[in-house]
């Protein structure tokens, strides 16, 4: 069965600083790895995706997220956080076609 | 405007009085999806649809019901809604079911049964 982890309910980082949103999961073949960000009253929103090919994938808003499979981690990394992305993250894993898999959710705060 | 639009977005109703929430696309998807959101336990599928007339159950089925006689709507139905039900919902859809089509949410709604 596939499962998604992630381990920190709650990330604080400073404004400019470099931020990372860890992930981890466990899947039965080749995984996609999926990074949505939810704000407050809204759905989720997709950030970036890996499906095969280059290691690092970069998305929306200058996230970008490194797949290792030999630690089977799929970490959320931005160099220069912003006040404006603090919100909820969840990574979802999907290795078959009707089964998307969401972890719990980090939540992000940014202080200035 | 492409969107997934669920409504209403807020109901407090009370246990035994059945509910539907809609769910519509404007995406022309084949694939759409219902979650739940609970707090320390992410969003877990509730029922799924590969295309017109084809629902299958996800993870949390019980107590629910859906329909998809249009590709564009995909209703949620509490035929009889319990407090364990109480929730914030969402629907999604993707172009298609496959593996590494990104989904499209709803802005949610959020069920308070009493």
């Amino acid at each position: 069965a596939q499962s998604v982890a992630q381990p920190e309910d709650q990330v604080n980082v400073a404004e400019g600083n470099p931020l990372t949103v860890k992930c981890t999961y466990s899947v039965s073949g080749n995984p996609y790895l999926f990074w949505y960000v939810q704000y407050p009253n809204r759905g989720l929103q997709f950030l970036l995706k890996y499906i095969t090919g280059d290691n690092l994938v970069k998305g929306s808003y200058g996230f970008e997220a490194e797949f290792n499979k030999s630690q089977t981690s799929f970490h959320l990394k931005k160099p220069s956080a912003l006040v404006s992305d603090s919100a909820l993250y969840f990574c979802a894993v999907r290795a078959v076609v009707d089964d998307m898999r969401f972890g719990a959710g980090t939540r992000l705060t940014v202080k200035p | 405007e492409a969107q997934v639009t669920q409504n209403p977005r807020y109901l407090i109703t009370v246990t035994g009085k059945k509910l539907t929430v809609t769910c519509s696309q404007n995406m022309n998807h084949e694939y759409m999806s219902w979650y739940r959101q609970d707090p320390g336990l992410g969003l877990r599928q509730i029922y799924y649809s590969m295309n017109v007339e084809v629902t299958d159950k996800g993870d949390v089925p019980e107590g629910y019901k859906v329909s998809r006689k249009e590709k564009r709507n995909f209703p949620l139905i509490l035929e009889s809604p319990s407090p364990n039900q109480t929730s914030l919902y969402f629907c999604a859809s993707s172009f298609s079911g496959g593996s590494n089509q990104p989904q499209h949410f709803g802005d949610g709604t959020r069920l308070s049964i009493l």
